[in-house]
Formats: structure tokens, C-alpha cells, sequence
């Protein structure tokens, strides 16, 4: 069984910019949850997914937004990018909501100059 | 509020010794509890777990053990190889609400 993918890898934008990342759980799983993890931070809860609404949200300004489709891949979008958005971005599956066995993604590193 | 910490940011070990990682955490309602492991580029991966019924539990090479009177719980993996280098970090979580910590890098020597 696949795991949990996420695209892009790598990704440099600008301040102000916009960026989306995708995240297609293990097959089979239908809540996804993202993190954000920093060097001072650790992880960070960003929100949580399942049958496309979102369930769970994190102490995240609403620049930072999110969505699920039908078949459980993600989306999660941030706005107007700050210097401070820079992180590995993660993204976790597990079978259904509430389910404290989550399983991550390779994340995406997100670089904002 | 809750929160969850490592002892120690970094811990270097022989190898072939036996390697203790430490975590605290802050919520006495904490009823699961697991051990991620993260190279270098990677994401994430579990390791292994444990409930708050129990107080140790072994894996393949790894125990953690579980203390909830001091709320502290250690991860040993015996017999350090290089491929446990990584950074190491606990989770904890209450109602299916999940704090990590921030992880302790673990480097061998040879």
C-alpha cells in the first residue's frame, strides 16, 4: 500500500505570493490533518480534514486555508506568503477522524524570500 | 496551556550502545502516547506506542516505558545503529487531541 504523498517537494516563492500544496492520503484513509513544523516550533497543528469538511483547526491566522475532496486527497492553500511561512509543511493521514495513529507525508519545504 | 517537551535537544551515543530518549508532558488526561522517529528530508514515522493503561511496551529493538505519576515517558532503542540517526520526538494526546514536542536529534558515533 502507497503512502502518504505530497507534491510539490520543494517550493520557493516571493512575500505576498500565494501557494497551494496537495496531499493524497494512504489509501483508504479518510481524515487528513496538516502541520507545520519549524526549528523553534516543532509541529504545529494546522487543521484537520474528513468527508470534505474541516473538523479541526489550529491556532493559525486564516491566510492559511484548506480543503478535502471526495476521494480524501487535500489541498492547503496560504495567502499573501510572509518570511515566516517558511517551513516543511506535513501532511498526515489515518483512517477516520479522531484517529490518534496518524501517518505522514515527506512533507513539502516551502522557502518564502 | 498543555505541552509536551524532550529533555534534551541532542544526544550523541555509541554505537552499539543502548540510547534513551526522555519526554514530559504537561496534561495528566494524556491517555496515548507515541514516538515518532524523522531523518534527515523525511517525514515523520512512527514508531511505536503506548496507552496509558500500560506502563512499557516493546517493539523490535525499542521499548517505551511509561510513567504517569511524574508524567514522563522514555523511548530506549538497544543496540544504537547509524540508521537510528535521526531526530526523535514524543506525542501526546487527550479526547484525540495530539501535542508533540520538539524532538530530540540523535547522533552515533562510531
Amino acid at each position: 500500500k502507497a503512502g502518504v504523498t505530497q507534491t510539490p517537494r520543494y517550493l520557493i516563492k516571493t512575500r505576498g505570493q500565494q501557494v497551494t500544496l496537495s496531499c493524497s492520503p494512504i489509501s483508504g484513509h479518510r481524515s487528513v490533518s496538516w502541520y507545520q513544523q519549524t526549528p523553534g516550533q516543532g509541529l504545529q497543528f494546522l487543521f484537520e480534514y474528513f468527508s470534505e469538511t474541516q473538523r479541526n483547526k489550529g491556532n493559525f491566522p486564516g491566510r492559511f486555508s484548506g480543503r478535502q475532496f471526495s476521494n480524501s486527497r487535500s489541498e492547503m492553500n496560504v495567502s499573501t506568503l510572509e518570511l515566516g511561512d517558511s517551513a516543511l509543511y506535513l501532511c498526515a493521514s489515518a483512517q477516520t477522524i479522531g484517529e490518534e495513529t496518524q501517518y505522514f507525508g515527506p512533507g513539502t519545504r516551502l522557502l518564502v524570500l | 496551556g498543555e505541552s509536551v517537551g524532550l529533555h534534551l535537544p541532542t544526544l550523541s551515543v555509541q554505537e552499539g550502545d543502548n540510547s534513551i530518549i526522555n519526554c514530559a508532558y504537561s496534561n495528566s488526561a494524556s491517555d496515548y502516547f507515541i514516538w515518532y522517529k524523522q531523518e534527515s528530508g523525511k517525514g515523520p514515522q512512527f514508531i511505536i506506542d503506548i496507552r496509558s493503561n500500560m506502563d512499557k511496551r516493546q517493539g523490535q529493538r525499542v521499548t517505551v516505558l511509561l510513567n504517569k505519576t511524574v508524567k514522563h515517558l522514555s523511548l530506549q532503542i538497544a543496540a544504537t545503529q547509524p540508521g537510528d540517526s535521526a531526530v526523535y520526538f514524543c506525542a501526546a494526546s487527550s479526547a484525540s487531541k495530539i501535542i508533540f514536542g520538539s524532538g530530540t536529534r540523535l547522533s552515533i558515533r562510531p
